[in-house]
């Protein structure tokens, strides 16, 4: 399976940015970037993900390297309800379907 | 639109006792995932299957853990006999067929096993 690397932890202050970076040296090809979040006791949700274009979403911005070996998750104007872990995954297709495999993520914390 | 059912919530059991959880996925998602998530870590891939076969298990304990997915549609865990360390949520997830695809997760169910 192909591994990403995150930070353990990072911080940030209500209503600013913030960048979440993943590395993915192994990337292949066909590997989409997914990024999911999970708040305190809920299962896992979807945020984002892409292929190798930037991509834009209601929640948050994708920032895809241009050797794809890195990608950054963009939160324009954070909240406290943003306060979870993130997971940066690589999505390979196996057998006609996803495999999803996480990692262990970046603790946000949110600052009032 | 209905998301992923899971069913207990909680469930506490003795150890050598045996538990099944159910998980009903969205309707039409040809794909369902079963994770187990200790308290700390990121979720671990158990079983995954697309359509009522397996796809990938290689990190289900087999002796203990088992799966099935009826008709492609409702799934149930069973663990048996249980283990102190089996103590986790776990998670149901589903998707549609394909790499570039959305899953959604249900909200898990905590086992404890004293």
């Amino acid at each position: 399976d192909a591994k990403t690397t995150q930070p353990n932890s990072m911080e940030s202050n209500e209503e600013e940015p913030v960048h979440l970076p993943c590395n993915h040296s192994t990337i292949s090809g066909t590997d989409y970037i997914h990024w999911y979040r999970q708040l305190p006791s809920q299962g896992p949700e979807y945020v984002i993900h892409g292929l190798t274009s930037n991509v834009n979403n209601r929640m948050a911005s994708l920032a895809i390297a241009e050797d794809r070996k890195s990608s950054t998750l963009i939160l324009h104007r954070a909240t406290l309800r943003d306060a979870a872990v993130y997971y940066c995954i690589l999505s390979r297709a196996w057998q006609g379907a996803q495999k999803l495999v996480f990692g262990q993520g970046t603790r946000l914390t949110i600052n009032p | 639109e209905a998301g992923v059912a899971q069913s207990p919530r909680y469930k506490i059991i003795e150890k050598r006792q045996s538990v099944a959880f159910w998980c009903n996925p969205i309707s039409g998602h040809a794909t369902l995932y079963w994770y187990q998530q200790i308290l700390g870590q990121g979720p671990k891939l158990l079983i995954q299957f697309q359509n009522n076969g397996v796809v990938d298990d290689s990190q289900l304990p087999k002796d203990r853990f088992s799966a099935e997915r009826l008709k492609g549609v409702d799934s149930t865990l069973k663990i048996q006999p249980a283990k102190l360390e089996d103590s986790a949520v776990y998670l149901c997830a589903s998707s549609l067929q394909g790499s570039n695809t959305e899953a959604f997760f249900g909200q898990g169910t905590r086992l404890t096993v004293v």
